[in-house]
């Protein structure tokens, strides 16, 4: 089955530790997006990427980073300058560049402070 | 900039009523792209429609419709004849770039549609 696959369901981060949040595709899907998700608000764009090796801010960046290395993946680093990490993250992925391509989501990420 | 408002925070029906989503947004490219999301409690966004700014047909896909109207600026969702399953958070969301290195999906707030049994 093709689709988005994100680990873990759910993940807890202590004060100034950074946490790592997986996203996958197996729809040979070119570019890859994180959202963020805050109770009662629509998603808010944080990074995304067109192809390997290659991202760009979105709108809330700040205290996060990414990386892709390969097609397929596009793993989201919540590092410790995020002061307010707690929030649902969103992964998707669309099959080319433009604002014309369906975005498809994965099932999500909730992070929680301890 | 381009923005999308949806006004109704939350929405409650009986079953088998009628429901219309409203989805007002503002942009300034005369190409753009629409697209309705349902997100069930799971939490994942379940893709539904995705218009061009150039198709004002009203499109229907079982008991899902919806209307998109240039002139207001809008693009509803009427689900009929209701059913709990509905029940879910809709997001209406605005793409205007078609110029590669410059696409963003803008979201509303969303609607939360309560189906009561």
């Amino acid at each position: 089955d093709g689709g988005i696959t994100q680990s873990p369901k759910y993940l807890f981060r202590k004060e100034g530790q950074n946490v790592t949040l997986s996203c996958e595709q197996n729809l040979n899907h070119d570019a890859m997006y994180w959202y963020r998700q805050d109770p009662g608000q629509g998603l808010r764009l944080i990074y995304y990427s067109q192809i390997v090796n290659d991202f760009q801010k979105g709108d809330i960046a700040e205290g996060y980073s990414v990386s892709r290395e390969k097609k397929e993946s596009f793993p989201l680093t919540v590092t410790s300058a995020q002061k307010n990490p707690t929030a649902f993250y969103l992964c998707a992925s669309s099959m080319g560049r433009g604002g014309a391509e369906t975005q498809y989501f994965g099932p999500g990420t909730r992070l929680l402070v301890l | 900039a381009q923005k999308v408002t949806q006004a109704q925070t939350e929405i409650s029906v009986v079953e088998k009523e009628d429901v219309t989503l409203d989805c007002v947004y503002e942009t300034r490219d005369t190409t753009y792209y629409l697209f309705w999301y349902k997100q069930p409690p799971s939490g994942e966004l379940v893709f539904l429609i995705r218009r061009n700014s150039f198709d004002e047909q009203n499109e229907i896909s079982g008991r899902y419709s919806w209307n998109f109207q240039k002139s207001t600026s809008s693009f509803n969702f009427t689900i009929t004849a209701s059913q709990v399953v509905d029940s879910a958070v809709y997001f209406c969301a605005l793409s205007e770039a078609l110029v590669f290195g410059n696409e963003k999906l803008t979201f509303g707030t969303g609607t939360r549609l309560t189906i009561i049994p």
